[in-house]
């Protein structure tokens, strides 16, 4: 069974410093890794969609990477706000139209 | 971008009682719909997966008689509550899968928050 683990569960850094959020898959055999945020009791928002075939992705301050042989992906947030505080959550897929497995979080505090 | 909705948004129900949360899929039909459960301080787990017109298939230690799923059409899932108890106090998320969006194929709900006294 597919097991996603994301380090650290908690980071707290000053606003303007760039930090990195480490997601683990134990099942390499996957379709695509998402990134989401979740802001304290709200859905999940989308920020970066990988597939399989792909190394990375960017959209802004965001940058995320996939090692899919060794079961990795990283979320590189360049000069960090207060609004990016939230919960970060990395979910990888089998199949399109199947499930997501969920990672941990890493709930991210951005001090002004 | 597609957009699912969730209602009631939150709910607070006494012991013993039922609760319905509707998922619709707003703008696309969606052949296949998930539901999650997300503890506090927990990530999403995955409690079921309800496929248009048959029977939703149920993750180990979910309790099909407590939870009952239907999807009875292509925009539209519910999830019943049954004779709630305070552990199921959790937030509820739906998502919906749309077969002709390419890789990103799964919209999520907002959420729904249950809380049972």
């Amino acid at each position: 069974k597919q097991e996603v683990t994301q380090i650290p569960a908690a980071l707290s850094v000053p606003e303007g410093e760039n930090l990195v959020l480490n997601c683990s898959f134990t099942d390499s055999a996957i379709y695509n890794l998402q990134w989401f945020r979740q802001d304290p009791g709200k859905g999940l928002t989308s920020l970066l969609l990988i597939q399989s075939s792909q190394r990375e992705q960017t959209s802004g301050r965001l940058n995320a990477s996939l090692d899919k042989s060794s079961g990795r992906s990283t979320l590189y947030i360049a000069a960090s706000q207060p609004g990016d505080s939230a919960t970060y959550l990395c979910a990888v897929k089998h199949g399109t139209g199947n499930q997501f497995y969920f990672g941990t979080g890493t709930s991210l505090t951005v001090i002004p | 971008g597609a957009v699912v909705s969730q209602h009631p948004s939150w709910v607070i129900c006494k012991s013993g009682t039922s609760v319905k949360i509707e998922c619709r899929s707003l703008d696309f039909q969606a052949t296949t719909m998930f539901w999650y459960r997300q503890f506090p301080k927990q990530s999403l787990m995955l409690m079921a997966t309800s496929n248009e017109g048959s029977k939703a298939t149920y993750e180990q230690g979910v309790e099909k008689d407590k939870f009952l799923i239907n999807h009875a059409s292509l925009t539209l899932s519910t999830l019943t509550v049954t004779s709630a108890h305070p552990e199921d106090s959790s937030f509820y998320i739906c998502s919906a899968h749309s077969p002709g969006q390419g890789g990103k194929t799964q919209y999520f709900g907002p959420g729904t928050r249950l809380l049972v006294l």
